[in-house]
Parts: structure tokens; sequence; C-alpha cells
């Protein structure tokens, strides 16, 4: 069955450093999402991307966060200077339509920890 | 914020059926009830959705009610493995996929 890959599995980056989370989303699907839960806490959205544009972001997604889409394949997200609080796991997620009759499916996500 | 109500957490022995009750009073006639459930720390994973009428998966089954103002999952033999928090989502149009605390569901031998 097709799934959503992400890498690294475990990233441990210094304070104010540069990240870059990777997924490969199923690949007849045209949304794409990343979520993040902190350790203890609610799975949280942070955007969603279709059409190679931002369609929705959350508060949490400021001007440190930014995604692409470089290739047909991969969909990146990057936090650009890395903070204390950033530590947590970051999901993507993809599905065919951006609508209600359409799941999401999940990658097994990526734990930044932040030093 | 979520628009469903379920229990903290529930048990179930192994090989039984587990029923998980969601409460979503405030659903609208375009919006569907979705399954996730989240293993450990590992990513959700979708389990099952319907919109008016009962579904039914490999995974599991959902009973919508009627009036759709609540709805219950249904893991037929529950296995260790089933160990996990299942959150109960309600999804329409264009809105994005907001979780909950969701219900933790512990199976004991």
């Amino acid at each position: 069955e097709p799934e959503v890959t992400q890498t690294p599995s475990h990233q441990v980056t210094q304070m104010g450093q540069e990240v870059i989370l990777r997924c490969v989303p199923i690949s007849n699907h045209l949304y794409f999402y990343w979520y993040r839960q902190i350790l203890g806490q609610k799975v949280e959205f942070l955007v969603s991307f279709y059409n190679n544009e931002i369609s929705e972001k959350s508060e949490i997604f400021d001007d440190q966060f930014s995604v692409e889409r470089p290739d047909g394949s991969n969909f990146t997200l990057k936090i650009r200077s890395t903070k204390l609080e950033d530590s947590a796991m970051y999901f993507c997620a993809s599905s065919y339509r951006g609508w209600g009759n359409s799941p999401l499916h999940f990658g097994n996500g990526t734990r930044l920890t932040v030093t | 914020d979520a628009k469903t109500t379920q229990p903290t957490s529930m048990d179930c022995a192994e090989g039984r059926a587990a029923n998980l009750p969601c409460n979503h009073s405030t659903i609208s006639g375009n919006e569907y009830v979705y399954w996730y459930r989240q293993i450990h720390s590992q990513g959700p994973q979708y389990i099952i959705h319907g919109l008016k009428n009962n579904e039914t998966n490999e995974m599991a089954s959902l009973i919508i009610t009627e009036d759709r103002k609540s709805s219950t999952l249904i893991l037929p033999h529950a296995t260790l493995r089933d160990t996990a928090v299942y959150y109960c989502i309600v999804l329409g149009g264009s809105e994005k996929l907001v979780f909950g605390k969701g219900t933790k569901l512990t199976v004991n031998p």
C-alpha cells in the first residue's frame, strides 16, 4: 500500500540553526500538509499546500517556517532559525483531494530535537 | 477547536470488540466523521470515515446514528497492537483536520 515517507526519522540541531525536514507524499496525491506534536500534547496543524502554494497556515507557521515542493516528489519544511520550543515530532501528510471525502495519510514523522 | 467529545480512556479485553463512542452534536450536513489512531508517537493512522451510512473496512466498522449526532467505532476483535489513542474528527469542505485529545484505548491480555 502506498505510504508517506519522511526523512530523517530523528534530527538533532543546535538553537539558531536551519533544518529541512523532508517528505515524499503518496504519488497521486495533490494536497500536502505539515503537522507537529510537542511531547505530550495534541497534534497541531501547521500548513497546507496545493498547486505550489500555501492554501492555509496556522499561527504557529510564522516567518521562520517555509515549505517547498522542489520537484515532483518531495515536499519539505524548513525552519530557518530553530528555537528550543521547536522541538517536536513533525508529521507530513497528503491527500488526493483537499476536502471532506478524501482522507489524509500521514508519515511516521521526524523527531526534531533542538539543543 | 475539535467539534467532538470522546471519553478520555477506555479498556478492552484482547479478542473482544472495542466500541469507541464519539459525540458530534453540532455536525452539519456536509461534514464527514473521521477516525484516526496514533500508536505511541507514530504518525496518525487513518482508520475509516463516513457521512451518513455505516461503513466497514478491513480495520473497523463505523456506526453513525440516524441524526448523525454521534458515532461508534468498532474494532471487532481487539488485539494488543490496537492499544493507541483514537481520534474522532469531524471534517467538511476545505477545512483542515483538527485533532482533539482522543480516547486512549488500552487492550488488556
